[in-house]
């Protein structure tokens, strides 16, 4: 069975700062996906990134990457810049590729102007 | 750009009631799931479905059922809603091939009284 886990339920970061988001998870599947999505107020889960296991390469997009870890299974956000605009629930998603996306529990991040 | 549409956002029913949560994609996504999120339990899956009247448990499936005619509508049922069954409820679909992106509904903040 796969889990993942967010051990950080709420984190604060200034306005242009650089801020780092946890994710650890565990799966028996060779071949699987990781992702972070981002919920914002209006609650429409968006997809901020992603990395396949197979790629040694760390995934980024614009201000936001990824520190993966396969032998750690650590999968960590960073967010670079801060922008109000950042605050939301950010969750931890993996997924073998199969059917079933499994969840952490979520980081709600705050942006202090 | 793929749309998932929830037929509501806000419902209030009454304990015993019978509840359709509706939700369609426009993408011809083989798969489609239904999640339940509360706070600090991340997202929960349900149900999902792989193809039309196919569908198997998730996590959680006690108190509901689901039902998939067509490929773009994905209906969840609470057979005889209960208090417990307060939450918000993610819809969403995915594509099996190439990367299994899920994209979700806006989702419904259900509440029973």
């Amino acid at each position: 069975a796969q889990t993942v886990t967010q051990s950080q339920p709420e984190m604060s970061v200034q306005e242009a700062e650089t801020v780092t988001l946890s994710c650890t998870y565990d799966t028996s599947e060779s071949d699987y996906y990781l992702f972070w999505y981002k919920q914002p107020p209006s609650r429409q889960m968006i997809l901020v990134i992603r990395q396949e296991a197979y790629k040694q390469q760390n995934a980024t997009e614009n201000r936001f990457s990824v520190n993966f870890q396969k032998a750690a299974k650590s999968f960590s956000l960073k967010i670079s810049d801060s922008q109000l605009g950042d605050a939301a629930m950010y969750f931890c998603a993996c997924t073998s590729g199969t059917y079933k996306y499994i969840f952490g529990t979520g980081t709600r991040l705050k942006v202090l102007a | 750009d793929v749309k998932v549409t929830q037929s509501s956002r806000y419902l209030v029913k009454r304990t015993g009631e019978k509840v359709f949560l509706e939700c369609v994609q426009d993408m011809d996504h083989e798969n489609m799931f239904w999640y339940r999120q509360d706070p600090g339990l991340g997202l929960r899956l349900i149900y999902f479905s792989y193809d039309v009247k196919m569908k198997e448990k998730g996590d959680i499936p006690e108190g509901y059922s689901v039902s998939r005619e067509k490929k773009e509508r994905f209906s969840l049922i609470l057979e005889s809603a209960s208090t417990n069954q307060t939450s918000m409820y993610l819809c969403a679909s995915s594509y099996p091939g190439g990367l299994p992106e899920a994209f979700f509904g806006q989702g419904t903040r259900l509440t029973v009284v």
